[in-house]
């Protein structure tokens, strides 16, 4: 069956400290693959999407995502985390060759931020 | 930037009241959605729409709801008779292509179902 999974639920960092957060997809093909990140009531924001070419992607805020085929993985990676990187983080795919491309998320991981 | 503005941002109804959610996309997207996303959980794929009609729904999209593009600016949903259970945050999305395009997302309607 087709799925993303986020295996951390929540993830602790001090400030400063390198952060990685999981995803793994299972997918026949390889899926689009995106990352977007949640503020406590707020909508969602893409920080980084990848579909072909370069397996490492940059994105906004200093994040970067690094796919991985053999591994059905697109882990986010951030080498120096700030206070206010605190939020929930979706992994999210968009099946290949779909016209109605509908995005399915994972269960998200949530960030705390210690000073 | 334009953005996907969303109206009411809360909306508190009863159960068995019908409500009506809305969304106005940027200009020239396309292909629109309907996300919802209990609390505490994930978000969960809705509906899409295009060319003026359904392209694909999920199996909680029943007949209590339905979506419309009714002036080629507002996209709603509407859920016929609420219940608790469709207590929620539900998003609005939008994108101009394909499904390489980014969706943008709007700030999303919280719906408490009393």
């Amino acid at each position: 069956a087709q799925s993303v999974t986020q295996p951390d639920i929540h993830i602790t960092v001090s400030e400063g400290a390198s952060l990685e957060l999981r995803c793994n997809y299972s997918y026949g093909a390889t899926p689009y693959l995106f990352w977007y990140v949640q503020s406590p009531g707020q909508g969602l924001q893409l920080l980084l999407k990848y579909f072909s070419g370069d397996t490492l992607v940059q994105g906004i805020k200093g994040f970067e995502a690094e796919f991985k085929r053999s591994q059905s993985s697109f882990n986010l990676r951030k080498p120096s985390v700030h206070w206010s990187d605190a939020a929930e983080y979706f992994c999210a795919v968009v099946p290949y060759n779909t016209n109605a491309g509908k995005s399915t998320f994972g269960d998200g991981t949530t960030l705390t931020v210690k000073p | 930037e334009p953005e996907v503005t969303q109206t009411p941002s809360h909306q508190v109804t009863q159960m068995g009241q019908e409500v009506i959610l809305r969304c106005v996309p940027i200009s020239n997207h396309l292909y629109f959605y309907w996300y919802r996303q209990i609390l505490g959980q994930k978000v969960e794929f809705l509906v899409s729409f295009y060319n003026n009609e359904i392209s694909e729904k999920s199996e909680i999209f029943d007949d209590q709801f339905s979506v419309e593009r009714p002036d080629g600016s507002n996209f709603t949903l509407k859920i016929r008779s609420t219940k608790l259970e469709d207590s929620a945050m539900y998003f609005c999305a939008g994108r101009a292509g394909g499904p390489t395009d980014t969706q943008y997302f709007g700030p999303g309607t919280r719906l408490t179902v009393l």
